[in-house]
């Protein structure tokens, strides 16, 4: 992903709506793919992930879909709430999981508004 | 226990001074990280222990040293640190290539 220099892409959605962060990974070869909340002072925090065999994979309020024709990751958040304000990472393991390597995108801050 | 704990959480220290980060996880994993997160970027892999081996050096300078005692903990050691090496240092275990990573809540380190 391209830095936006200090600023993060942020994301402002209302309590209760929908969420939807993109992501738009960068190898072909890529099969697994994750999805890291971090919130503040903390660490980054598992979310759900994927692999290339799947298209869509749904977890607790949380979906992901992936699109390997045109790289794409998206992680939708159903319903959201305050905790939810976070930056959210997407990470691809870059190598086909050939290594421990995971490449991580720049991030979206999500700001949901009470 | 499904945790990464670091210690210490916060580390004030000067260029000349020698310090350790330290990371525990007990939950089988047999392959651990280090990664520096600047304000606002992603996390940046520093070194990656497979099998209490390394496996991965980012080119990391060498006032950065990396140690694996056992299966379970992971030393950062530190010396002669610059002002720009003020960071976030997170640790990471997974199972393996492939899996998921958990992240411990990190050491804020400033080099002053």
């Amino acid at each position: 992903g391209e830095s936006v220099g200090l600023h993060l892409p942020t994301l402002s959605v209302q309590e209760g709506d929908n969420s939807i962060i993109n992501c738009a990974y960068s190898n072909s070869a890529s099969d697994y793919f994750i999805w890291y909340k971090q919130e503040s002072g903390k660490g980054p925090q598992f979310i759900i992930d994927i692999r290339s065999n799947m298209d869509k994979r749904q977890g607790q309020r949380v979906t992901v879909l992936l699109n390997k024709t045109v790289k794409h990751l998206s992680l939708q958040i159903a319903a959201t709430q305050p905790g939810d304000s976070a930056v959210y990472f997407c990470a691809e393991n870059g190598y086909g999981g050939a290594t421990n390597k995971l490449i991580f995108g720049t991030g979206t801050l999500l700001a949901v508004q009470p | 226990d499904t945790e990464v704990t670091q210690t210490p959480k916060h580390l004030v220290m000067g260029m000349t001074n020698k310090k350790s980060l330290k990371c525990e996880q007990h939950m089988g994993h047999r392959a651990m990280y280090w990664y520096k997160q600047k304000a606002k970027k992603p996390p940046e892999l520093m070194f990656v222990y497979s099998y209490e081996k390394l496996s991965i050096n980012e080119s990391v300078p060498s006032r950065f040293s990396p140690e694996c005692p056992n299966s379970s903990l992971l030393n950062l050691h530190l010396h002669a640190l610059q002002p720009e090496d003020s960071a976030l240092y997170l640790c990471a275990s997974s199972q393996g290539g492939g899996r998921e990573q958990f992240f411990g809540p990190g050491t804020r380190l400033t080099v002053l």
